[in-house]
């Protein structure tokens, strides 16, 4: 059974902090990587989607690289202010038709 | 912008009654998703359709599952028989091309199921 680790569970951070969750996968079953950004009650936003080793994504304060050799991908966030508070969910794609969901990583900013 | 839309919000059926979830993709996208999260869980994935069929399924999608593209812009997920553990949020997804890039799926705001 394939299965996406996401760490740590949940992370509660101060205005102003950066921070850095980190997604793990079996490198043998990598075809393409995604992050999401979801917040209670809306459906998951699609942050990134990676497939080659070495991928650096940036968009605003929140960029993320992939290792597939690892088998793992970080996701950073520069600066975290409230308003990034969600579960950040790693999701690998095996093959083009399937996609494997992390448990997420639940983000709190305080003002 | 175009976004990907599911019909009801929240549906409460009776055990043993058959329900269908409905989806609109972003028109021009050609991979479709369903995913299910029964609450406290991960998200799991259900079935990917494409070229008018089952790509990929999952063991989740038994026999009771069906996906469907009746009319070239809705997506359908039926449950003939729902079950108590079928009660979850269900998810419609879908994904374009671009340039022979690989895209990003793009989720909509999600069905609440509950079976009593």
């Amino acid at each position: 059974i394939l299965n996406v680790e996401q760490s740590p569970q949940s992370l509660h951070v101060q205005e102003g902090d950066s921070t850095n969750f980190t997604c793990s996968f079996p490198s043998s079953n990598f075809y393409a990587l995604h992050w999401y950004r979801w917040e209670t009650a809306k459906s998951p936003e699609a942050l990134f989607v990676m497939t080659l080793n070495g991928d650096e994504k940036k968009k605003g304060r929140i960029s993320a690289t992939l290792n597939t050799k690892e088998g793992y991908s970080y996701l950073y966030i520069k600066g975290s202010q409230p308003e990034d508070s969600a579960t950040y969910l790693c999701a690998l794609d095996t093959g083009g038709f399937k996609t494997i969901f992390g448990a997420g990583t639940r983000l709190f900013v305080k003002a | 912008e175009p976004e990907v839309t599911q019909t009801p919000s929240h549906q409460v059926t009776q055990m043993g009654q058959e329900v269908i979830l409905r989806c609109v993709p972003i028109s021009n996208h050609l991979y479709f998703y369903w995913y299910r999260q029964i609450l406290g869980q991960k998200v799991e994935f259900l079935v990917s359709f494409y070229n008018n069929e089952i790509s990929e399924k999952s063991e989740i999608f038994d026999d009771q599952f069906s996906v469907e593209r009746p009319d070239g812009s809705n997506f359908t997920l039926k449950i003939r028989s729902t079950k108590l553990e079928d009660s979850a949020m269900y998810f419609c997804a879908s994904r374009g091309t671009s340039g022979g890039e690989y895209n990003e799926q793009f989720f909509g705001p999600g069905t609440r199921l509950t079976v009593l």
